[in-house]
């Protein structure tokens, strides 16, 4: 069975420091691995995504991650903080279950950005 | 771009109630899908659809039903709610042909 794992429930970084939020997940098959971002009272929206291919993937707002097969990690990372970035992040993994794709999320990290 | 819209984004109901969330999408997808959102514990899958009036149930149906008439609409109901109950709901939708899946921006409920 899947699962993602996040740690850290809070993260807090100054602005314009390095943002890594971690990921590690567990799947049978290959996964297809995701990075939802949920700003405050809104629903989640995509940041990047991992199918096949380059393991290195870009997203939006200068996000980027990595997918590490042989450390079943998939860490967000950005060089610089922006206040902005101040928000929920989750990770998840989606994979063949129960005769369906789903999506298995991760309990989300609390991006604080400080002045 | 895709657009997924929720009836209420704050409902407030009392105990016994019969609570109704609507979900539509635009974008001709045949997956609905219908979370709530605990803290700490993340999005967690309540039921799903991959077609019209075709419904599975995901990891925490209990309490739940949902109906889905039309492709592009899908209802999650609280037969009588309960304040366990109280959450932040999301739906979600995504196409046959993708894994990604497009949110909504949330229904919070509080059952008093």
């Amino acid at each position: 069975a899947q699962s993602v794992t996040q740690l850290g429930s809070h993260v807090s970084v100054s602005e314009g420091a390095l943002v890594l939020l971690r990921c590690n997940y567990s799947s049978s098959v290959p996964p297809y691995l995701f990075w939802y971002v949920q700003y405050p009272n809104q629903g989640l929206q995509l940041l990047l995504k991992y199918t096949t291919g380059a393991t290195l993937v870009k997203g939006i707002n200068g996000f980027e991650a990595e997918f590490k097969k042989s450390e079943t990690s998939f860490h967000l990372t950005k060089p610089s903080a922006h206040m902005s970035d101040a928000a929920e992040y989750f990770c998840a993994v989606s994979g063949w279950m129960d005769s369906s794709y789903k999506l298995i999320f991760g309990s989300g990290t609390r991006l604080l950005v400080r002045p | 771009d895709v657009k997924v819209t929720q009836s209420s984004r704050y409902l407030v109901k009392r105990t016994g109630e019969k609570v109704f969330l609507e979900c539509v999408q635009d974008m001709d997808h045949e997956n609905m899908f219908w979370y709530r959102q605990d803290p700490g514990l993340g999005l967690r899958l309540i039921y799903f659809s991959y077609d019209v009036k075709m419904k599975e149930k995901g990891d925490i149906p209990e309490g739940y039903s949902v109906s889905r008439e039309k492709k592009e609409r899908f209802s999650l109901i609280l037969e009588s709610a309960s304040t366990n109950q109280t959450s932040m709901y999301l739906c979600a939708s995504r196409s046959g042909r993708d894994y990604e899946q497009y949110f909504g921006p949330g229904t919070r409920l509080t059952v008093t």
